[in-house]
């Protein structure tokens, strides 16, 4: 089925680890977006890709990089993972008619 | 900036109760306007849709009205089952300030009991 792959579904971290999550879109889409959703705070945008080769800050990027490797991925990277970047995090992928979203990763750094 | 505010949640409801979620908006320009549903453990799906002043989207029994003079756009659905339990979010895109990106409301948990 068409749509927005994430992967990891679960991941554990330890304080000060790397790792990448990874997104992918079969839609042929031009914009992509990685949000956190914690409990109390809703969907903060942490980067988004408008097309491919660019790439640009959202609310919360401090401690995150992305790339967008082509038209379809989009990868975000915690390279010193930290308690506070434990979350569900959510890829999604957008043209004009609303946006399709990823079955999340959740993130536990202890 | 553009801004979504909806009603705080939770709502409780009993089965085939009437729904409404509350859902108004701040934006300059002609924004389209969404209404997204979120099932446990799930990433959030969109539900409706409207992207101009009186249009009405809908789906799955649930409607919505783009009101362009009150800047509002409730979710409503006449008879609500206990699989509608779930997170709603309302949103908007294409105001001036956000441009292309979405911008949600802090989401709205609904319960229906049995």
């Amino acid at each position: 089925n068409a749509g927005v792959t994430q992967t990891p579904k679960f991941q554990v971290l330890k304080t000060g680890q790397s790792m990448t999550l990874q997104c992918a879109q079969d839609m042929n889409h031009n914009s992509m977006y990685w949000y956190r959703q914690d409990p109390g705070m809703g969907l903060r945008l942490i980067y988004y890709s408008a097309s491919e080769g660019t790439t640009d800050k959202g609310e919360v990027p401090n401690g995150y990089n992305v790339s967008r490797l082509n038209k379809r991925e989009f990868s975000l990277r915690l390279e010193s993972a930290a308690p506070s970047q434990t979350s569900v995090y959510f890829c999604a992928s957008s043209e004009t008619s609303g946006y399709t979203f990823g079955s999340g990763t959740r993130l536990t750094v202890v | 900036g553009d801004s979504v505010t909806q009603m705080e949640g939770p709502v409780t409801l009993s089965e085939e109760a009437f729904l409404t979620i509350n859902c108004t908006y701040t934006a300059t320009g002609y924004p389209s306007l969404f209404w997204y549903v979120q099932y446990p453990g799930e990433g959030l799906q969109l539900l409706l849709k409207a992207t101009k002043a009186d249009d009405k989207g809908s789906n799955k029994g649930f409607e919505a009205t783009y009101r362009k003079e009150t800047t509002s756009f409730h979710l409503e659905k006449g008879s609500v089952q206990v699989s509608d339990s779930a997170v709603y979010f309302c949103a908007l895109s294409g105001g001036f300030s956000g441009g292309f990106k979405t911008i949600f409301g802090a989401g709205t948990r609904l319960f229906v009991k049995a």
